[in-house]
Parts: structure tokens; sequence; C-alpha cells
């Protein structure tokens, strides 16, 4: 049974830091992983989608990196803004039918 | 914490044909519920939300239309399905307007 775990649950940084977000899968047999933000009160935006076949994405500031065989996908922020701050959610999309597994998520909260 | 339930987890159906998606949510009482949909290599697509039993909001003109007939039952249909209507469908509920949302696994919905 897939299952998804984001660390850690909760981080605030000072403004300016780069910071990683970790997200880990315990079945490798994935079709792509996806990370998401969700800003209080509102539905989700989707960040990046890597495929099972691809290494990284990249968008902006962003960076997602995603390891199959270790079970696990990393999001990189750079130079943190506060309007950073938000829950980021990791997805990861079964290879068998499609649907989404999500982690809880980290709470991120940028300090000016 | 909230439970969302969606069924089925794929859908292939013929252009002309009617769709019916379910959504149930355990765990909590009186969400406010949401469908959205991600079209393939888009974000996610608002497409109504509801606030209580038989009270639906629409966000965008189209083919589909949303039903809220229990207090956590959600349900998504079409008369008539377009090709445009293929694309990934999810559910998610929230126990405040302030809180947190909650997604389901989502539908895989091909229209050929």
């Amino acid at each position: 049974k897939q299952e998804v775990t984001q660390i850690p649950a909760a981080l605030s940084v000072p403004e300016g830091e780069n910071l990683v977000l970790n997200c880990s899968f315990t079945d490798s047999a994935i079709y792509n992983l996806q990370w998401f933000r969700q800003d209080p009160g509102k539905g989700l935006t989707s960040l990046l989608l890597i495929q099972s076949s691809q290494r990284e994405q990249t968008s902006g500031r962003l960076n997602a990196s995603l390891d199959k065989s270790s079970g696990r996908s990393t999001l990189y922020i750079a130079a943190s803004q506060p309007g950073d701050s938000a829950t980021y959610l990791c997805a990861v999309e079964r290879d068998s039918n499609y649907q989404l597994i999500w982690g809880a998520g980290t709470k991120l909260i940028i300090k000016p | 914490s909230q439970t969302i339930h969606q069924w089925p987890a794929t859908l292939v159906q013929p252009v002309g044909s009617p769709l019916s998606l379910e959504c149930t949510v355990e765990g909590t009482s009186n969400p406010n519920l949401y469908w959205y949909r991600q079209a393939a290599g888009r974000g996610l697509q608002l497409l109504f939300y509801s606030v209580g039993i038989g009270q639906i909001s629409s966000e965008v003109p189209q083919n589909l239309s949303a039903s809220r007939p229990q207090d956590r039952q959600f349900i998504l249909s079409s008369k008539k399905l377009l090709l445009s209507d293929s694309g990934f469908y999810l559910c998610a509920g929230q126990r405040d307007s302030q809180e947190t949302q909650y997604f389901g696994p989502g539908t895989r919905l091909l229209v050929l």
C-alpha cells in the first residue's frame, strides 16, 4: 500500500533563506509526483509535476527532484519570500489506477 | 480529520454519454465541498463549490453540473460528455472556510 510522508510538518524560516521540503513514498511504482501549494482558506495551486522518468523540474525559484529508487522527492525554494508562506502538499499518482495519494503537507511560514 | 472518498478511480466514456462522479466525506458535518478539474499538463480549476445541501455555486460555465443531495455527498454530472471534459477530477472537503481543504484520490475521466 502506497504511503506518502512529508517532513517536517511545519517550518518557519527568515525571509531570504533557501529551504528544502521533503516527501517520501513507500512504493516506487509511481506514474508521477506533484507538488501543490495551498493558501489558507483557498484551494490548491499546482506547482510542479515530475513524470516517473524524470529526475527534476524547475519553475522560477522552485526546483523539485525525484529519486524513485529511494522513494524521495524534494522541493527546493530559493531566496524565500513572505508570499511563499503556505501549506505545501506532495501527491503521488499510482501506476495502477492513476489516483493520487496525498502527503499530509508541510506548513511553511516565511518571516519578514 | 476528514476522509474524502471518490469513485470510480478511472472512467472511459464515449462522447455524448452521461456522467456521474460521486464524492463522499467522512469525519465532519456540514462541510464545504468542492469539485476541481485538472486537464492534462495544466493546473487545477475550481468547477463547483457547495456550502450546504442543495446549495451549489459554479465557477465556470461548462457542460457539467453538480448536486448535493445529502450533507456529505457531492455529485458531478453531465447529460452529454464532450471530448474536452476529459481530465482528472478532484473532490475536496473543508470543515470551515478558513481551514485546510482535504482532497480525495481523484477520478481520471477519458472521453473518446
